[in-house]
């Protein structure tokens, strides 16, 4: 049981430039979403997912699309990487709404 | 969001001594659960205890304990027993009526030998 995985763990993009974080999950989970942390804050919600198919957003969800094909996978799109989007991405799951929410290790993003 | 606050921006603590980490939490909704979150320096988001809207006993895991007061709005960890792998950041987190976490600033702890 791998549990949530995030791929890379760690990118370099320049201001403009488009890329996808990878979020995974093998423990059948409904619910999955992406938050991000800044330096010396809390995490703060982007998107989230209660099933394949359904996504809605958060409290900063703008310059960021997702998508949910599947249960086990939610990746996070950047669609023109700026500067204030360097950041720590975390993506995250659980069975319900209220239940323990597992995180992946994260993803460091530095835009230039 | 619902709002949480953590007024506790660092904490030191001696060895093997206890350690208390306050959390209030605004919410007029019924039902929610609060969490307790661990993250290293590494950075890495581990889970410690859950305490949900309804149980009637205080949530205890291991050496954690969280101290629930429903009136006060409050969710407070205590750690027993510290140790130096225990020095990191803490968050309390709830999750109100959904699925959506809503984060404090944390609290760093900082055990000294």
């Amino acid at each position: 049981n791998a549990g949530v995985t995030q791929t890379p763990k760690f990118q370099v993009l320049k201001t403009g430039q488009s890329m996808t974080l990878q979020c995974a999950q093998d423990m059948n989970h409904e619910y999955m979403s992406w938050y991000r942390q800044d330096p010396g804050m809390g995490l703060r919600l982007i998107h989230y997912s209660v099933g394949a198919g359904i996504t809605d957003q958060g409290e900063v969800p703008n310059g960021y699309n997702v998508s949910r094909s599947t249960t086990e996978d939610f990746p996070l799109r950047l669609l023109s990487a700026a500067p204030s989007q360097t950041s720590v991405y975390f993506c995250a799951s659980s069975y319900r709404g209220q239940e323990t929410q597992y995180f992946g290790p994260g993803t460091r993003l530095l835009v230039l | 969001a619902q709002k949480i606050t953590q007024t506790q921006p660092g904490m030191f603590v001696q060895e093997k001594e206890a350690v208390t980490l306050d959390c209030t939490y605004d919410t007029s909704d019924p039902s929610y659960g609060l969490f307790w979150y661990k993250q290293p320096s590494s950075g890495e988001m581990i889970f410690l205890i859950y305490q949900g809207s309804y149980d009637q006993q205080n949530a205890t895991e291991g050496r954690y304990s969280l101290n629930f007061q429903k009136a006060r709005k409050s969710a407070n960890l205590v750690i027993s027993a510290s140790q130096l792998g225990d020095s990191a950041m803490y968050f309390c987190p709830a999750a109100v009526g959904d699925y959506k976490l809503s984060f404090g600033a944390g609290t760093t702890v900082t055990v000294r030998a």
